[in-house]
């Protein structure tokens, strides 16, 4: 499978605790976005790469909230100190320079 | 006003219909434009993508730009019940995408 792979699929979590996702997209792909997307919404834009630089941030994306995408290839999205209203599906979708941008299946995280 | 508006629906057609979808957008910024059609509880799936003015067509599906009046739309013809799913809009100026709402279709059989 070539496509943009993110794991885990599901994630239940207590408030308060720290969780990580994780993104490998398509390998030709230079650019890598992360987006939010809750309940009969669009997804939200949070961050996007450009290679291993990390070139613009959502307001959304709270201190709380870090991404990284070492040596420009796959990417990981960690939210500290979880709350109920960070539950969603989190996206991860890369494109090569900004065309196309094909999705993963999402990561669904839930916060109890 | 939001930057991309879109008819949340829901629309229902009946098999053999055809659909039409729509968004308006606000910024003249925008170059490319794209339409992903999304089932519960999964990724978006590109289905179209275009830049310019004017009609694109892929199989049963045909994406329509016109840039003067910020209005796109998707055709899709001969719908079938697999069509009944939530279709995005999404517009990038470069940056990043910024989506609408999504229609949610349901397509009858």
């Amino acid at each position: 499978d070539t496509g943009v792979s993110q794991n885990p699929r599901h994630k239940i979590t207590k408030r308060g605790q720290n969780v990580t996702f994780r993104c490998d997209p398509i390998s030709e792909h230079n650019r890598l976005y992360w987006y939010r997307q809750t309940l009969g919404q669009g997804p939200e834009f949070l961050t996007y790469f450009q290679n291993e630089a990390q070139l613009e941030k959502s307001r959304l994306l709270s201190d709380r909230f870090s991404a990284e995408r070492p040596k420009g290839s796959f990417s990981t999205l960690e939210i500290q100190r979880t709350e109920q209203g960070d539950s969603a599906m989190y996206l991860c979708a890369s494109s090569l320079q900004g065309h196309e941008a094909f999705f993963g299946q999402g990561t669904r995280l839930t916060v109890v | 006003q939001k930057e991309v508006e879109q008819d949340p629906g829901p629309l229902s057609v009946p098999e053999g219909a055809i659909v039409s979808l729509n968004c308006t957008y606000s910024n003249s910024a925008f170059q490319y434009f794209m339409w992903y059609r999304q089932y519960s509880r999964k990724g978006p799936e590109l289905l179209m993508y275009t830049y310019s003015s004017g009609n694109k067509e892929d199989g049963r599906f045909t994406a329509q730009v016109d840039k003067s009046s910020k209005y796109i739309s998707l055709f899709i013809r001969d719908s079938q019940p697999s069509d009944s799913a939530t279709y995005l809009c999404a517009m990038d100026y470069g940056q990043n995408f910024v989506f609408g709402p999504g229609t949610r279709l349901s397509v009858l059989p």
